[in-house]
């Protein structure tokens, strides 16, 4: 059964840090792996999704990577500003389904 | 272009009634899934339409829950005599062809069962 674990679930840092949030997934059989951002009573909006044939994604300041063999990804976020505040999940794509982490929950002040 | 909407927004019920979800995917978007959020955790893999093959169902939790989805426009997820459990945020989504594609997510509707 695929797991997907998020490390931090909650950060907060001040404006203008880089950051990386991990995201780590037991089978390595997917198809892809997709990371969303949720704000407080909203739905999700994709940031980058990573076919499993490809290592990063990249998208203004933020960059994705994924090494499947180990089960892991990590989002970067360059710069961070208060905007970024939301939760963020990373989702894996395997028999026609997302499984999701649990998020990581970030604060950024300024 | 227009996004993934759902409605209501907000759905109060009492114990027991039953309730409706609807969801418009993206217009040309063949696959279709539901998801639930209860509060606190993860999001959860309900169901999954794909054009005209039998729905996968796997991540329905009990047989008080249905989907049903019209050609490849609108579904409709219905609770029969919910219970409190049910409380949760549904989240609807859809793709372009199922998997590879990136999935886009409706605002979701908040339900209330008290």
């Amino acid at each position: 059964k695929q797991e997907v674990t998020q490390i931090p679930a909650a950060l907060s840092v001040p404006e203008g840090e880089n950051l990386v949030l991990n995201c780590s997934f037991t089978d390595s059989a997917i198809y892809n792996l997709q990371w969303f951002r949720q704000d407080p009573g909203k739905g999700l909006t994709s940031l980058l999704l990573i076919q499993s044939s490809q290592r990063e994604q990249t998208s203004g300041r933020l960059n994705a990577s994924l090494d499947k063999s180990s089960g892991r990804s990590t989002l970067y976020i360059a710069a961070s500003q208060p905007g970024d505040s939301a939760t963020y999940l990373c989702a894996v794509e395997n028999t026609d389904k997302l499984i999701f982490g649990t998020g990581t929950r970030l604060q950024v002040f300024p | 272009g227009a996004g993934v909407s759902q409605s209501p927004s907000n759905k109060v019920t009492e114990k027991g009634k039953d309730v409706e979800l609807r969801c418009d995917p993206i217009s040309g978007h063949t696959a279709l899934y539901w998801y639930r959020q209860r509060l606190g955790q993860g999001l959860e893999f309900l169901i999954y339409f794909q054009g005209n093959s039998a729905p996968d169902k796997s991540g329905l939790p009990s047989d008080r829950f249905s989907a049903e989805r019209t050609g490849e426009s609108v579904s409709t997820l219905t609770i029969q005599r919910t219970q409190q459990e049910d409380s949760a945020v549904y989240l609807c989504a859809s793709s372009s062809s199922g998997r590879l594609y990136e999935q886009y997510f409706g605002p979701g509707t908040r339900l209330t069962v008290t």
